[in-house]
């Protein structure tokens, strides 16, 4: 069965602090992996795509990288802001037409003063 | 552009009341999703539509119907609705030939 997991499940830093979450997965055969950002009360949305040729794929102060041979993958944020709380979920597609995806539990950020 | 729309955004029913969720998109886009986001699991998949007249089942489709109106509108209908249908149920959409999905901005159901 086709499984993503995350770690930490939350985790709450210091406003400037810079932080690193993990993704762990069983899907085969992988097609892409998605880190999407949810803010509470909403939908998630897309922080970066990669395929199985890409190892690193940045979106502003967020860096994804994708290890394929051991099936992990990490977000890391820079200099974090106060904005960046919210829940972080890696989910991964075993096929192109990404009508089957398989979603992570999602990591709780919370970012203090 | 609105992108994904859903209404209502809250709900509450009785067991074994019916009800249908709206979605909506204005991107024009040929793909349309609907999941359902409970504690501690990953969203899951209930049904979805490559386009216009089509529906596939996803991973955990009883309990519910969908209909695909038009290009713009996907709705999810809970006939007999059941405590265990207690959920956030997000709508999501896609262009053909691109993985990214776009979600809207869920429904909060409670069954008591």
């Amino acid at each position: 069965k086709n499984q993503v997991e995350q770690s930490p499940q939350s985790l709450i830093i210091l406003e400037g602090k810079n932080c690193t979450l993990q993704c762990n997965y069983t899907v085969s055969p992988f097609s892409n992996l998605r880190w999407y950002k949810q803010d509470t009360g909403r939908g998630p949305v897309s922080l970066t795509i990669m395929t199985f040729s890409e190892n690193t794929k940045s979106n502003g102060r967020y860096t994804a990288t994708l290890d394929a041979d051991t099936k992990q993958s990490s977000l890391h944020i820079t200099a974090s802001q106060l904005s960046d709380s919210a829940s972080y979920i890696c989910v991964v597609s075993d096929h192109g037409t990404a009508s089957k995806l398989t979603f992570g539990t999602g990591t709780r950020l919370q970012v203090t003063l | 552009n609105a992108g994904v729309t859903q209404t209502p955004k809250f709900q509450v029913l009785k067991t074994g009341q019916s009800m249908t969720l709206q979605c909506a998109q204005d991107m024009n886009h040929n793909s349309m999703y609907w999941y359902r986001q409970d504690p501690g699991m990953g969203l899951r998949l209930i049904y979805y539509s490559a386009s216009e007249g089509t529906t596939d089942k996803g991973e955990v489709p009883n309990g519910y119907n969908v209909s695909r109106l038009n290009k713009r509108e996907f709705s999810l209908r809970l006939e007999s609705a059941a405590p265990s249908q207690t959920s956030v149920y997000f709508c999501a959409s896609r262009k053909d030939l691109v993985v990214e999905q776009f979600f809207g901005p869920g429904t909060r159901l409670t069954v008591l």
